[in-house]
């Protein structure tokens, strides 16, 4: 399969801990996305990397994550010291493209469940 | 005002009807607009994009836009109960940002 893939599917955390979430793109991507959805809302828009430089992070978005792309190929989302908010649904996407942004393809998500 | 706005429904419609799903948004000067399907539990998956004025169609999905008005709609013909899903309107604004702003999703039901 050549799809977006995420890793972990499912992440049950106390709250405090730390939790990493890891996205391997389609290859040929060379942008990616990260998007948070909770329940009868639509995908947030989190933070964007166009090859390894991310260009754009949402204001929303607390010091606590944080978002990585080395070498252009996989990404990985840190959450530190988890809240119960943090709880969500984390999408990964990714496209092709050097100009307007086109369509976006998105991984199955990692659901991040804090206690 | 929300920058992508849909109503939340649920629309329900019988099998067979044609669905309308409609989307505003608010940046006069958007580009790229897309619908997403997202079944329940799932990942949303791209149905349509459309970029100019006008009619759009693929099987039995016809995307509208009109730019003047700030709408995009979705039509769906002969709906089917396997249709029923939350549709996702998704716009890129004209910010010269990257990112893609979605709605919160209209949810469709269609009745066998």
């Amino acid at each position: 399969d050549t799809g977006v893939s995420q890793d972990p599917r499912h992440k049950i955390t106390k709250r405090g801990q730390n939790v990493t979430f890891r996205c391997d793109p389609i290859s040929e991507h060379n942008r990616l996305y990260w998007y948070r959805q909770t329940l009868g809302q639509g995908p947030e828009f989190l933070t964007y990397f166009q090859n390894e430089a991310q260009l754009e992070k949402s204001r929303l978005l607390s010091d606590r994550f944080s978002a990585e792309r080395p070498k252009g190929s996989f990404s990985t989302l840190e959450i530190q010291r988890t809240e119960q908010g943090d709880s969500a649904m984390y999408l990964c996407a990714s496209s092709l493209g050097q100009g307007v942004p086109g369509e976006l393809f998105f991984g199955e998500g990692s659901r991040l469940t804090v206690l | 005002q929300k920058e992508v706005e849909q109503n939340s429904g649920p629309l329900s419609v019988p099998e067979g009807a044609i669905a309308s799903l409609n989307c505003t948004y608010s940046d006069r000067v958007s580009q790229s607009f897309f619908w997403y399907r997202q079944y329940s539990g799932k990942s949303p998956e791209l149905i349509m994009s459309i970029y100019s004025n006008g009619d759009k169609e693929d099987g039995r999905f016809t995307a509208q836009l009109n730019k003047a008005s700030q709408y995009v709609s979705l039509l769906i013909r002969d709906s089917q109960p396997s249709d029923s899903a939350t549709y996702l309107c998704a716009v890129y604004l004209g910010d010269s940002s990257y990112k893609l702003i979605f709605g919160s999703g209209t949810r469709l039901l269609v009745r066998p």
